[in-house]
């Protein structure tokens, strides 16, 4: 059941440069897509989110791309910061049914 | 800010045992999910319940598994007969409108089975 994909384990990026999480689905029925970020010891803690009638959503640093005729999404983090060390996932839903796909997560680095 | 509760952090259980987990979701909140996370690998989906009673569930969901809003205010996964491979992370999370809203996830219970 991998309707959602992260293919980098682990990405490690210098403060101050941008980091870009990359994320694959094969449902082309989803209709939301979202990113959470996990500490560990902790659960999950939304980021940020993105309908899948848009292509892009910022909230300060962050910003979601949707790519619907590649089933792609990416975070963008600019700038990078250490405290931004953390694992990243990526998850989609349809409206239909009360039930969220989530990636394997990317563990980013931010080096000071 | 509020938040989602789990009770407790971490339970040690004997193989075989059943096994409860709480959860107390965010206090306006209509939907309740849980979630597991074997270590190192994905979030995956176990249940979603609304209006007492279960919408979605996934295939690790199974005769094993139960659900349970006791008193409008806790929300329990309960798990029968404990196996070697149901040690994991198990989240629990609340949303107030379902599929179309982020969900607030709690910190987690680490269920350790011997």
């Amino acid at each position: 059941d991998q309707q959602v994909k992260q293919n980098s384990p682990s990405l490690s990026v210098q403060e101050g440069r941008i980091s870009i999480l990359n994320c694959d689905y094969t449902n082309s029925m989803f209709d939301y897509f979202l990113w959470y970020k996990k500490y560990p010891a902790e659960g999950p803690t939304f980021l940020i989110s993105i309908s899948s009638i848009k292509d892009k959503n910022e909230d300060g640093r962050f910003t979601v791309f949707l790519n619907k005729s590649a089933k792609h999404l990416s975070l963008h983090i600019v700038p990078s910061q250490p405290g931004d060390s953390a694992v990243y996932f990526c998850a989609a839903s349809t409206y239909n049914f009360n039930k969220f796909y989530f990636g394997s997560g990317t563990k980013l680095n931010v080096k000071p | 800010e509020p938040e989602v509760t789990q009770t407790p952090s971490h339970q040690v259980t004997q193989m075989g045992q059943e096994v409860i987990l709480r959860c107390v979701p965010i206090s306006n909140h209509l939907y309740f999910y849980w979630y597991r996370q074997i270590l190192g690998q994905k979030v995956e989906f176990l249940v979603s319940f609304y209006n007492n009673e279960i919408s979605e569930k996934s295939e690790i969901f199974d005769d094993q598994f139960s659900v349970e809003r006791p008193d409008g205010s806790n929300f329990t996964l309960k798990i029968r007969s404990t196996k070697l491979e149901d040690s994991a992370m198990y989240f629990c999370a609340s949303s107030m409108t379902g599929a179309d809203q982020p969900q607030h996830f709690g910190d987690g219970t680490r269920l350790s089975i011997l």
